[in-house]
């Protein structure tokens, strides 16, 4: 069975601070990560994806790849009210089967 | 360029009875990928379509099937609903850039 681990939350940041969000995955040879936005009673929405060891950024995001230690992070810089939401982290797995696994979601506050 | 449309957007059916759901990809997207959302669980993939057949299943039983259609829409059925059938049933394209744009979803009650 595939995992990907998220801590659930809530993580509480204040208005203006970077916000770090960690996800693990189990299976080694997966080669496509990515991270989505949900807003309560809302369907999830593509923010990041990364597919190289190291970083990648967009705007105030950042996302981080480790395959050795199998660990994507997301940086949210200058957090922002807006930010509240629940952030998932999604893995393809190998093989080209387009099976996508997503983690439970770490829910993050902004606290203005 | 019109998103990913998916209908009803909620629908409340009666344990045993059968629901049907229904989505079209974005125009131009020959995939379709079904996911479930229930309350407390992350998102489970439930099955992609492509060009009209089958590609690939998660886990879960036989009682949830699907087709997809000439156009490219795809219907999602789900008999002998159980109360554990409750949740949000997403529907995704994948566009070339990577990942899925979702619709936004329709969300079952079974009572």
């Amino acid at each position: 069975q595939k995992e990907v681990e998220q801590n659930s939350g809530p993580l509480s940041v204040p208005e203006g601070a970077i916000a770090s969000l960690n996800c693990t995955y189990s299976d080694r040879g997966s080669q496509s990560f990515f991270w989505y936005r949900q807003y309560s009673g809302k369907s999830p929405e593509l923010i990041m994806f990364i597919y190289s060891n190291g970083d990648k950024e967009d705007g105030r995001f950042t996302a981080q790849l480790n395959k050795a230690s199998q660990y994507v992070s997301l940086l949210i810089r200058d957090s922002q009210p807006s930010d509240s939401a629940t952030y998932l982290c999604a893995v393809e797995e190998p093989g080209g089967y387009q099976k996508v696994t997503f983690g439970t979601g770490t829910k993050l506050q902004v606290i203005p | 360029e019109a998103g990913v449309t998916q209908s009803p957007t909620h629908l409340i059916k009666t344990r045993g009875q059968q629901a049907t759901l229904r989505c079209s990809p974005i125009s131009g997207h020959t995939s379709v990928y079904w996911y479930q959302q229930a309350l407390g669980l992350g998102l489970q993939f439930l099955l992609w379509y492509d060009e009209g057949e089958e590609r690939n299943r998660g886990n879960f039983p036989p009682r949830f099937s699907g087709r997809q259609f000439p156009n490219y829409s795809s219907e999602l059925n789900v008999n002998a609903l159980e109360l554990e059938d409750s949740a949000l049933y997403l529907c995704a394209s994948s566009p070339p850039t990577g990942g899925y744009t979702f619709g936004s979803g329709t969300r079952l009650t079974v009572v």
